[in-house]
């Protein structure tokens, strides 16, 4: 079946350094994708998303790149400061047969910022 | 700002009981969804309803029903809760149609059923 997956479980970075956060997906029908942080107990939250017919986005702070070809898309954090340590997850936003688009999520990565 | 509320932050039940998670947001968004998120597993979907009064079944509907009777307000039954539907239960909603609108996520209700 479809999957939306991560390369690593955990990141640790140094605080003020750059982080990147990988994201594989296996469906390449796949047109819109979200990138989310969630705190230890808190839900998701939204950070960036990008549709498919651009292969960069720009946040503040952050930046999500798309390869459609090898089916990747990346997060970037630049300055990475103590306030990012949480899991990222990104996520692949489908049509249902309902018509009511879904998530497929990938399994998340923990980022952990080291002082 | 979306804004998707959970009523119920930490709930403890016990085995059989029935237990309603409540939902509601406040950006007239056609879209709910009911997930549950365990350890090692991630996030799974367990229900979704883009309408008043219509529903559809996520990956993982069983011991579970919802409810939809206002755009606002989505809510997930459990009819006779188990222990192993102890989790995390997240709301999201979200706009219908286009090519891919943005969900938001409720902050979960954590449910133990002893």
């Amino acid at each position: 079946g479809e999957s939306v997956g991560l390369h690593l479980p955990t990141l640790s970075v140094q605080e003020g350094d750059n982080s990147i956060i990988n994201c594989a997906y296996s469906n390449s029908a796949s047109d819109y994708f979200i990138w989310y942080k969630q705190e230890s107990g808190k839900g998701p939250q939204f950070i960036i998303d990008i549709r498919s017919n651009m292969d960069k986005r720009q946040g503040q702070r952050v930046t999500v790149l798309l390869n459609k070809t090898v089916k990747h898309l990346s997060l970037q954090i630049a300055a990475t400061q103590p306030g990012d340590s949480a899991v990222y997850f990104c996520a692949e936003n489908s049509i249902s047969s309902g018509s009511a688009r879904q998530l497929t999520f990938g399994s998340g990565t923990q980022l952990t910022v080291l002082p | 700002d979306v804004k998707v509320t959970q009523s119920s932050r930490y709930l403890v039940k016990r085995t059989g009981e029935k237990v309603f998670l409540e939902c509601v947001q406040d950006m007239d968004h056609e879209n709910m969804f009911w997930y549950r998120q365990d350890p090692g597993l991630g996030l799974r979907l367990i229900y979704f309803s883009y309408d008043v009064k219509m529903k559809e079944k996520g990956d993982i509907p069983e011991g579970y029903s919802v409810s939809r009777e206002k755009k606002e307000r989505f809510s997930l039954i459990l009819e006779s809760a188990s222990t192993n539907q102890t989790s995390m239960y997240l709301c999201a909603s979200s706009l219908f149609g286009g090519q891919g609108n943005t969900i938001y996520f409720g902050e979960g209700s954590w449910l133990t059923v002893v």
